[in-house]
């Protein structure tokens, strides 16, 4: 298993200004993943972030947005840029241990812009 | 490409009586099938997973699913419920053709289940 934490758990930022996601893993895993969960709708993936390389965005999610960085086994953080009130939402970080096909997922980051 | 519907957006059910989350999937391929469970304020933890084998699996907190094939549906039941049973559901499926390790796991939207005393 893996246990994770997010900082901060919450937080309410201004259109226009960023604002940086951290997550923690307590063991080493080559494969974190960024989704997005907005109200009544299902986890969207942003991003696949594998250790030493560019994270890999899904359709509709772009570097310049949303950037991500992985300097470690046990690190990520997601950036939401110039944000917007329709960047409200709850942005989760997930791993999964290899060849298990289970996903961890952190408490979550609950996101509002005014 | 893959989805999930999930046909029930909230079930209420009073406690200690049975309950059925519903859950039906569309994949040109072969997959595996999970549940997720989200206590409020927190992350999803997995509830249970199907891989292959046998069609009825169970999970934690005495749930169990049935993955049937011919109708694209792996089904969640509890057959008594409690308070604590209380949280927002989330049916997901994976591409088994293309894992390569790890999965792209696709999520419905999610059932939340009240519990009502």
């Amino acid at each position: 298993s893996a246990v994770i934490s997010q900082k901060p758990s919450r937080d309410i930022c201004q259109r226009g200004t960023s604002l940086t996601i951290q997550c923690q893993v307590d063991s080493q895993v080559t494969m974190m993943f960024w989704y997005r969960q907005q109200p009544g709708q299902s986890l969207t993936l942003i991003a696949t972030a594998n250790q030493g390389s560019e994270a890999t965005y899904e359709s509709g999610f772009v570097i310049d947005k949303f950037p991500i960085s992985r300097p470690n086994l046990t690190f990520s953080t997601l950036t939401v840029s110039n944000m917007s009130p329709e960047d409200s939402s709850i942005y989760l970080c997930s791993v999964e241990v290899w060849g298990i096909y289970e996903q961890y997922f952190g408490p979550g980051t609950r996101l509002t812009v005014t | 490409a893959q989805s999930v519907t999930q046909l029930d957006s909230q079930v209420p059910v009073f406690e200690e009586a049975p309950v059925e989350l519903r859950c039906n999937y569309s994949s040109s391929v072969s997959v595996y099938l999970f549940w997720y469970v989200q206590y409020p304020n927190q992350g999803l933890q997995l509830l249970l997973k199907y891989l292959s084998g046998s069609t009825l699996v169970k999970g934690i907190n005495g749930f169990e699913a049935e993955f049937n094939k011919s109708q694209t549906s792996f089904h969640l039941r509890k057959p008594s419920v409690h308070i604590s049973d209380t949280a927002e559901y989330f049916c997901a499926v994976s591409d088994r053709e293309n894992s390569g390790g790890y999965q792209k796991v696709t999520f419905g939207i999610g059932t939340k289940l009240q519990v009502i005393p």
